[in-house]
């Protein structure tokens, strides 16, 4: 089984403030996904990462996969309250396997 | 609107009562998967299907059925649910399930309380 850790658990921060979120795994992956859900909700596609070493820029949020396509980070900039949600990783490889999730909470 | 949906949002049962969450999505996606989340476990995979008449387990299959009768539909069935259930639930649905074709389109969620 591929496993995915994300780190930390649970981010809580002032709007404006920059954070990084982590997705490690000790296994490699074809790409890599970064979903996000909120309260009530499924989780909805953020962006797929192919290529190691590649970084995608989506308005404030930059993703990043690892040189050796096992690990991938979230950079967010100038937090916004409506980023609050769950951030996801998902390996896609012989199948789609989902990290604990990264519950992000951002305060006014 | 291109969407999957799921019914119910909210059920709350009784252990052993037999139940079925339908789910249906209309982009005609060939690859459908049902999964739980639970509180520091993340989405575990229960079932999934690679096209109509082909369902294979998931890394939790245990207490859980599939159909996949359809392209469109993919219910989810628990025969005699018990507490360990209680969780919420979603279905997702892509074009495929590997490569660039991976793209899972979730519905809303089932809360499943089992008492």
């Amino acid at each position: 089984t591929q496993l995915l850790e994300q780190s930390p658990q649970f981010l809580s921060i002032q709007e404006g403030e920059n954070l990084t979120v982590y997705c490690n795994s000790s296994s490699v992956f074809s790409s890599l996904q970064w979903y996000r859900q909120e309260p009530g909700e499924g989780p909805v596609l953020l962006v797929t990462v192919v290529t190691g070493g590649e970084v995608k820029k989506l308005k404030r949020l930059t993703f990043q996969f690892g040189d050796a396509r096992k690990d991938s980070s979230l950079h967010i900039t100038a937090a916004q309250p409506g980023d609050t949600g769950l951030y996801l990783c998902a390996g896609v490889g012989s199948r789609l396997t989902f990290g604990e999730g990264t519950q992000l909470t951002v305060n006014p | 609107e291109a969407q999957v949906t799921q019914n119910p949002r909210y059920l709350i049962t009784v252990t052993g009562k037999k139940l079925t969450v339908t789910c249906s999505q209309n982009m005609n996606h060939e690859y459908m998967s049902w999964y739980r989340q639970d509180p520091g476990l993340g989405l575990r995979q229960i079932y999934y299907s690679m096209n109509v008449e082909v369902t294979d387990k998931g890394d939790v299959p245990e207490g859980y059925k599939v159909s996949r009768k359809e392209k469109r539909n993919f219910p989810l069935i628990l025969e005699s649910p018990s507490p360990n259930q209680t969780s919420l639930y979603f279905c997702a649905s892509s074009f495929g399930s590997r490569g660039n074709r991976v793209k899972l389109f979730f519905g809303s969620g089932t809360q499943l309380s089992v008492l």
